[in-house]
C-alpha cells in the first residue's frame, strides 16, 4: 500500500520558473491538502480539496494554484517562483465525514533561487 | 481562526526520563486532537489523538491530556528511548480535517 507518494523528492528553481508538485493518494480519501513547512515552524495549509473538483485556499495560498479532477490526484502548481516559496512542501489526505488522521506524503523540498 | 502555541520549541531528555510537550488552541469549537512525530526527511505520522469528550488517552508509553475548559492539551511519553528522537506537532481541528499545527518540539533523547 503506497499511501501517499509525492514527486519529485527535490527540486531547485530559479526565480520566475513554474513547476508542477506532484501527489497522488490510493487509499480512496476523498480530503486533500497541500502544507508547507518552513525552518522552524509549524505546518502552514496552503490549499485543500474535500472532493473531486473541489478545491478551496488554506491559510498561505498566494503565489500557488490546485486543481483536482480525480479522487487520487491533487497537483500543486507554483507559476512564478520566488525565494519565498522555497520550503518543504507537504502533501496529506484524509478521510472525510470522520475525525480521522490524516496521512502525509514524504515531502517534496523545494528551493528557489 | 484557531492559533495553536506550543511548548517547549526544545526539548532534552535523558534516556529513561519522561519527555511534557504542550499546546494551547484558542477556538473553543476545535474537538480534536492530534499529535504527529516527524522524523528527519519524513512526513509527519500521527502517534496518537484525542478528542474532546475524552480527558486523557494511553498507548503503551504515549498519553496524552486535554483541559477543555483551559483549553490546553498535552503528550506525555515515560520511558523515552532514542528513537523517540524526533520533532512532535500538536494540532486542533473544529471538524475532524482542516487541521492547524503547532510550531513543533524538537525532542532530544541523550543515550
Amino acid at each position: 500500500n503506497a499511501g501517499v507518494t509525492q514527486t519529485p523528492k527535490f527540486r531547485i528553481l530559479k526565480i520566475g520558473q513554474s513547476m508542477t508538485l506532484q501527489c497522488t493518494q490510493d487509499m480512496n480519501h476523498n480530503y486533500m491538502y497541500w502544507y508547507r513547512q518552513d525552518p522552524g515552524m509549524g505546518l502552514k495549509l496552503i490549499y485543500y480539496s474535500v472532493g473531486a473538483g473541489i478545491t478551496d485556499k488554506g491559510e498561505v495560498p498566494n503565489g500557488y494554484n490546485v486543481s483536482r479532477s480525480t479522487t487520487e490526484d491533487f497537483p500543486l502548481r507554483l507559476e512564478l517562483a520566488a525565494p519565498s516559496q522555497t520550503s518543504v512542501y507537504f502533501c496529506a489526505s484524509g478521510q472525510s465525514g470522520t475525525e480521522g488522521e490524516a496521512f502525509f506524503g514524504q515531502g517534496t523540498r523545494l528551493t528557489v533561487v | 481562526g484557531e492559533n495553536v502555541e506550543q511548548h517547549p520549541s526544545t526539548l532534552s531528555v535523558q534516556e529513561g526520563d519522561s519527555a511534557v510537550i504542550k499546546c494551547t488552541y484558542s477556538d473553543s469549537a476545535s474537538n480534536y486532537f492530534p499529535w504527529y512525530k516527524q522524523e528527519l526527511g519524513k512526513g509527519p505520522q500521527l502517534i496518537i489523538d484525542i478528542r474532546s469528550n475524552v480527558g486523557e488517552k494511553k498507548d503503551q508509553r504515549i498519553a496524552v491530556t486535554l483541559n477543555k475548559t483551559a483549553k490546553h492539551f498535552s503528550l506525555h511519553i515515560t520511558e523515552t528511548q532514542p528513537e523517540d528522537s524526533a520533532v512532535y506537532f500538536c494540532a486542533a481541528s473544529s471538524n475532524g480535517q482542516n487541521f492547524v499545527f503547532g510550531p513543533g518540539t524538537r525532542l532530544s533523547v541523550l543515550p
